[in-house]
């Protein structure tokens, strides 16, 4: 089975702190992916890597960066915490299969962040 | 992207198919319809994905019309278990990002 991991399920910050949240999956995936999930919003995609140390921006980059310097491991780092990025931050992984059909993502438990 | 419009919300009872339908009126010729599931406090996983006609898995059914408008999930009789959101996507083939949208809460009642 695909297992991802996320070294958080719940974490409190302070405003202005610099948060880590990390993701490790264990398929040798190449993709992998940052969201954020929101009452009534659904998940929104903050950014994604199709390879070590590739990234591209999602629809929620803003206050946000990323960084994968190993194929199993993406972490994504808010630099100084606001309150408005309280949320369920979830991560994601797939296998590039090819160009037919759309890969499969698997979702780690999810970080439950708060920020006072 | 297309656009997908699924009910907020449905309520069933354990034992009855539960179908949950989906909207997608311009889908585009390469696009997939795919399905994920979410329970609470847990990350969404991959149902079932479909072009086509009919798809079906050891968890669900999908129905697609030939004009691919519209698709729907078809859940053979429900248990508690089944209480999740639902969630439809349309996603260009090979596209690696997904969007999920609100997705349907499901609820099933004893």
């Amino acid at each position: 089975d695909v297992k991802v991991t996320q070294s958080s399920r719940y974490l409190v910050k302070r405003t202005g702190e610099k948060v880590f949240l990390e993701c490790v999956q264990d398929m040798d995936h190449e993709n992998m992916f940052w969201y954020r999930q929101d009452p009534g919003l659904g998940l929104r995609l903050i950014y994604f890597s199709y390879d070590v140390k590739m990234k591209e921006k999602g629809d929620i980059p803003e206050g946000y960066s990323v960084s994968r310097e190993k194929k199993e491991r993406f972490s994504l780092i808010l630099e100084s915490a606001s309150t408005n990025q309280t949320s369920m931050y979830l991560c994601a992984s797939s296998f590039q299969q090819g160009t037919v059909f759309t890969d499969t993502q698997y979702f780690g438990p999810g970080t439950r962040l708060t920020v006072l | 992207l297309a656009k997908t419009t699924q009910p907020i919300s449905m309520d069933s009872y354990e034992g009855q198919e539960v179908n949950i339908t989906c909207s997608h009126n311009n889908i585009a010729t390469n696009d997939y319809i795919t399905w994920y599931q979410q329970f609470p406090s847990q990350g969404p996983r991959f149902i079932i994905q479909g072009y086509k006609t009919k798809v079906t898995n050891e968890v669900a059914s999908l129905f697609i019309p030939a004009d691919r408008k519209s698709s729907t999930l078809s859940l053979p009789r429900v248990s508690l278990s089944d209480t999740a959101v639902y969630y439809c996507l349309v996603v260009p083939g090979g596209r690696r990002a997904l969007t999920f949208g609100s997705g349907t809460r499901l609820q099933v009642q004893p």
